[in-house]
C-alpha cells in the first residue's frame, strides 16, 4: 500500500493559519488524497480530499504538489477546537474501498 | 439529520467472553466499515459490509465477524476475547462500495475493555 509520512507534532498559535505537510512519494495516478483528524475522545472527522487539483471547503484548503509526491492541509486561521491529530490518507486505485491505512498522523497543538 | 451511531458506548468483558457491538449509518449511507483503535494508536481497519456482504478485509483473526442487515445497520462480534481486544471500537459509514472519491463519517465509537 501506498504510504503517507507525515511530522509527528507541530504547534501553532490560535488565529494564525497552519500548513500540514504530507510526504506521499509512492503516489499511484488513481489515489485520492484524504485528511481526517481525530479530536480527543471522538472518532475520527472528515477534513477534505482530492485527486490532483487544489480544494478548498469551509474547513480547509488542500494544496496538492504538481508531481502529487506531496501535500499540505491548511488551516486559514487555527483555534483552539483544531487541536487534534490530523491523518493524511492516501485511497483508491489499489487501495479501493474503505480501508483507510491510518499512520501515525501529526498531533497538532494550538496555543492561545 | 443523525450521524452514525454506535451502542454500547462502554462495555466491559472477561478473557474468553464474547461481545456484539452495533452501528447505525448515517441517513441515506449503505456501507459500513469497522476499525480498532488501540491506546495512542491510529485506527485500524477490521472489515467492510456493503450489500449484506464482506466486501474488505483487514488483517484481524476470524475471531472478528460481522454482519449488516436490510436497513444498512451493522454488528461487528468478536469471540474468545482476549487482553488484547481492549480498545476502542469505530464504525463508519458511507455511500457505495468504495472507490476512494468518498467521504467517510465516523461514530464515536465503542469502548471495550477486557478484564
Amino acid at each position: 500500500d501506498a504510504k503517507t509520512t507525515q511530522p509527528n507534532s507541530m504547534e501553532s498559535n490560535e488565529e494564525e493559519p497552519v500548513h500540514l505537510p504530507c510526504n506521499h512519494s509512492t503516489i499511484s495516478g488513481t489515489d485520492y488524497i484524504h485528511w481526517y483528524r481525530q479530536l480527543p475522545s471522538q472518532g475520527p472527522e472528515y477534513v477534505i480530499h482530492g485527486l490532483t487539483s487544489n480544494v478548498n471547503n469551509r474547513m480547509a484548503s488542500l494544496a496538492i504538489a504538481e508531481d502529487r509526491k506531496s501535500s499540505t492541509l491548511i488551516l486559514h486561521r487555527a483555534t483552539l477546537r483544531d487541536a487534534a491529530v490530523y491523518y493524511c490518507i492516501l485511497r483508491g486505485g489499489r487501495n479501493a474501498g474503505n480501508m483507510l491505512t491510518f499512520g501515525g498522523g501529526t498531533r497538532l497543538m494550538v496555543k492561545p | 439529520d443523525a450521524g452514525v451511531t454506535q451502542s454500547p458506548t462502554h462495555l466491559i468483558k472477561t478473557r474468553g467472553q464474547q461481545v456484539t457491538l452495533r452501528c447505525s449509518p448515517k441517513s441515506g449511507h449503505d456501507t459500513v466499515s469497522w476499525y480498532q483503535q488501540a491506546l495512542g494508536q491510529g485506527p485500524q481497519f477490521i472489515f467492510q459490509y456493503y450489500e449484506e456482504e464482506e466486501r474488505q478485509r483487514g488483517n484481524f483473526p476470524d475471531r472478528f465477524s460481522g454482519h449488516q442487515f436490510p436497513n444498512y445497520s451493522s454488528e461487528l462480534n468478536v469471540n474468545a476475547l482476549l487482553l488484547g481486544d481492549s480498545a476502542l471500537y469505530l464504525c463508519a459509514s458511507s455511500v457505495g462500495p468504495g472507490t476512494g472519491n468518498e467521504k467517510l463519517f465516523f461514530g464515536s465509537g465503542t469502548q471495550l475493555s477486557v478484564l
